[in-house]
């Protein structure tokens, strides 16, 4: 069955500071990658995805993610974090060809940005 | 505005009461899903449907019913709530996997006591 990991569970970084959050997951077949955030009391809302192509896609708000085939991740970045960017952030991964598509989701990492 | 509304979003049961929580989305999509959130636990699958009439079961769905009688809504029942399922229910939705990912409901806080 497909997992996806997500290393860090709890982020605390002050503003302007670089954001990394890690994201393997365990299917060797195709993929279909996404990010999500919560912003608390708040839905989840897509940050980014990668179905094909360019492994470096950009999402909304300046982040970022890397898909990186031979390591099995799609890791999170950002530049230069706000006091805004405080949320839950979520991989969640479809695993293309094993019968009906639906997403399996990381257990969240929760970002503190203090200002 | 477009998009998935859930109702109630929040409500407090009593031990072995029932209830439905209600999900409807007016973008016509096909696929509809059912999740709960537990702290550190990211998301897990309830159950989800591909289209009306059709359900079938995802990770954890001991305790819950759905049914799809409509394109539209995709209602959730709880026969005999337990504790063990306070939690935040989210509902969702989507065209195809491959084009735009899920759009979310605002969730129904649900706790058990």
């Amino acid at each position: 069955a497909q997992s996806v990991s997500q290393h860090n569970h709890h982020v605390i970084l002050s503003e302007a500071a670089s954001l990394e959050l890690g994201c393997n997951y365990s299917y060797g077949g195709t993929v279909n990658l996404f990010w999500y955030v919560q912003y608390p009391g708040q839905h989840l809302q897509l940050l980014l995805k990668y179905f094909s192509g360019d492994p470096l896609v950009k999402g909304i708000k300046g982040f970022e993610a890397e898909f990186i085939k031979s390591k099995f991740s799609f890791n999170l970045r950002k530049p230069s974090v706000q006091w805004s960017d405080t949320a839950e952030y979520f991989c969640a991964v479809n695993a293309l060809n094993t019968g009906f598509q639906k997403l399996v989701f990381g257990t969240g990492t929760r970002l503190l940005v203090s200002p | 505005n477009a998009g998935v509304t859930q109702t109630p979003k929040f409500r407090i049961l009593k031990i072995g009461q029932s209830m439905t929580l209600q999900c409807a989305q007016d973008m016509n999509h096909n696929y509809m899903y059912w999740y709960r959130q537990d702290p550190g636990m990211g998301l897990k699958l309830i159950y989800y449907s591909v289209g009306a009439g059709i359900t079938d079961k995802g990770e954890v769905p001991n305790g819950y019913n759905v049914s799809r009688s409509t394109t539209e809504d995709f209602p959730l029942r709880l026969e005999l709530a337990a504790p063990s399922q306070t939690s935040v229910y989210f509902c969702a939705s989507s065209y195809d996997m491959t084009t735009f990912g899920y759009t979310f409901g605002s969730g129904t806080r649900l706790t058990v006591v």
